[in-house]
C-alpha cells in the first residue's frame, strides 16, 4: 500500500493477557517509530528501529513491552500481561532514510482497551 | 538528552485571526530538524512543516510558517488567516543528529471560534 497500515484498528482485551500490534510501514522507508497516546495526550515515545542499527528502546515503559522488526519491515510491538493503564491508542510511523527528508508518516493506529 | 516544550494546552482564536503556537527545545546535538504535525478529532498525524537547524530561511508551507529562533532554542508555528478547520491538535516534534529518534512535546489543542 502507498502508507503505514496498523492492525488491528481496535482490539479489546482482559487483563492480564498478551497483544501483539502490527505495523507495515511505507516500502523503502528504514525507519520506524512506535508511540503510544493516551486520551487527549501527546505522543510518548516507545522504539525505534533505523536499518540494521540496533533498536533504541529507552521508551518502553516495562518489560512487558517489546518489540521487533522482522526483515527490515514489519514491526511487531508485543505487550505481556496488559494492564488496565496499557489502555491507548499506540501509533506507528515510519520514515524515509534520506536526510532532508525524515517527515514521518503515521498509521491510523490501533486503539487498545484493557478490561 | 532532548526535550521538546510545548507550554500552551489550549488555545482559542478568532477566525481569520493568526495565531502562533509556542514550542521550545533542548538538544546537545550539533544539527536537528524540528516538526510540526497536525491532530485532528479523527486521530491521524498530518505533518505540516519542517525546519533544519542549519537552514537560512524560516520554513513556509502554505499558510503556516515557522518561526526559528536557534539562540532562544524556539521553533513557534505561525498560522496565517486561521480556518474553522484548523481547530486541532498541534504538536512540535525533533530530531538530532546524533540522538535521531524523534520526540514530541506533549501538544497544544487549537480552537478556531467562528
Amino acid at each position: 500500500g502507498a502508507g503505514v497500515s496498523q492492525s488491528p484498528s481496535n482490539k479489546v482485551t482482559e487483563k492480564g493477557k498478551d497483544v501483539e500490534l502490527r505495523c507495515d510501514p511505507i516500502s523503502g522507508h528504514t525507519a520506524l517509530y512506535w508511540y503510544r497516546q493516551s486520551l487527549g495526550q501527546g505522543l510518548e515515545f516507545l522504539i525505534y528501529f533505523q536499518g540494521n542499527s540496533a533498536p533504541d528502546k529507552s521508551g518502553l515503559p516495562s518489560d512487558r513491552f517489546s518489540a521487533e522488526r522482522t526483515g527490515g519491515s514489519v514491526s511487531t510491538l508485543t505487550i505481556q500481561r496488559t494492564q488496565q493503564e496499557d489502555s491507548a491508542v499506540y501509533l506507528c510511523a515510519s520514515s524515509s532514510p534520506y536526510r532532508g527528508q525524515e517527515t514521518q508518516y503515521f498509521g491510523p493506529g490501533t486503539r487498545l482497551l484493557v478490561l | 538528552a532532548q526535550k521538546i516544550t510545548q507550554t500552551q494546552p489550549g488555545m482559542f482564536v478568532q477566525e481569520k485571526e493568526a495565531v502562533t503556537l509556542d514550542c521550545t527545545y533542548d538538544t546537545s546535538d550539533p544539527s536537528y530538524g524540528l516538526f510540526w504535525y497536525k491532530q485532528p478529532s479523527s486521530g491521524e498525524m498530518i505533518f505540516l512543516i519542517y525546519q533544519g537547524s542549519y537552514d537560512q530561511q524560516n520554513a513556509t508551507e502554505g499558510r503556516y510558517s515557522l518561526n526559528f529562533q536557534k539562540a532562544r532554542k524556539s521553533a513557534n508555528l505561525v498560522i496565517s488567516a486561521s480556518q474553522l478547520g484548523d481547530s486541532a491538535m498541534y504538536f512540535c516534534a525533533m530530531r538530532g543528529l546524533i540522538d535521531d529518534k524523534i520526540i514530541f512535546g506533549k501538544g497544544t489543542r487549537l480552537h478556531i471560534l467562528p
